[in-house]
């Protein structure tokens, strides 16, 4: 079954305890994304992957890392977190081209104390 | 800049009446164009999207939206509510000039009453 997959779907964590959200995808797509959500602001973009070892900055960068050493994943890390990155973040791939559907993985809920 | 408004946060309908949520894109460029749907907890799932073909695009579960360049619009319709379409969808723009980036409007929750 074609799937974009996210670990762990949900995650309570300390402020400053660094932690890694998976994102894995078997679609062969070369674009991933990674988002998160909050009340009444849509999706907003933090990073984006057109193909392995190729990263760009989205809106919402700031205290996020990512890394694609492979195809099929891109990993969210965040070094330090903080309780303002409290939130549900999503994953997404496709095939490269702005007219491509973006596939997106369940999400998951962060929370930090 | 790229940016995407969606008019309305709330639309309130009755099962059986028309729907319509209201996206406005702004940029001088021609944009790929995107309706997605989440219900609650769930993920987002694709509508419907305009890629410069035609201007009206039809999308699964009798949703249906119009690109107007003239009104840098993308409105999605549909032309009778049933209760299983409350969730809140979300209109996304990317443009050519910028093919990684995606710019999510703030969402609109439908909500169909019985």
């Amino acid at each position: 079954e074609a799937q974009v997959t996210q670990n762990p779907r949900y995650l309570i964590t300390v402020t400053g305890k660094k932690l890694t959200v998976t994102c894995s995808q078997n679609m062969n797509h070369e674009y991933m994304s990674w988002y998160r959500q909050d009340p009444g602001l849509g999706l907003r973009q933090i990073y984006y992957s057109m193909n392995v070892e190729v990263t760009d900055k989205g809106d919402v960068p700031e205290g996020y890392k990512v890394s694609r050493k492979e195809k099929r994943n891109f990993p969210l890390i965040l070094e330090s977190p903080s309780p303002n990155q409290t939130s549900l973040y999503f994953c997404a791939s496709s095939l490269i081209g702005t007219q491509e559907t973006q596939y997106f993985g369940p999400g998951t809920r962060l929370l930090v104390l | 800049a790229q940016s995407v408004t969606q008019l309305d946060s709330h639309v309130s309908v009755s099962e059986g009446t028309p729907v319509l949520l209201r996206c406005n894109y702004s940029s001088s460029y021609s944009p790929s164009l995107f309706w997605y749907v989440q219900h609650p907890n769930k993920g987002l799932q694709l509508l419907l999207k305009y890629t410069s073909a035609a201007t009206l695009v039809k999308g699964i579960n009798g949703f249906e939206a119009e690109f107007k360049k003239s009104e840098t619009s993308f409105h999605l319709t549909k032309p009778s509510a049933h209760m299983s379409d409350a969730a809140e969808y979300f209109c996304v723009v990317r443009f050519n000039t910028n093919a990684g980036k995606s710019t999510f409007g703030d969402g609109t929750t439908l909500t169909v009453k019985p």
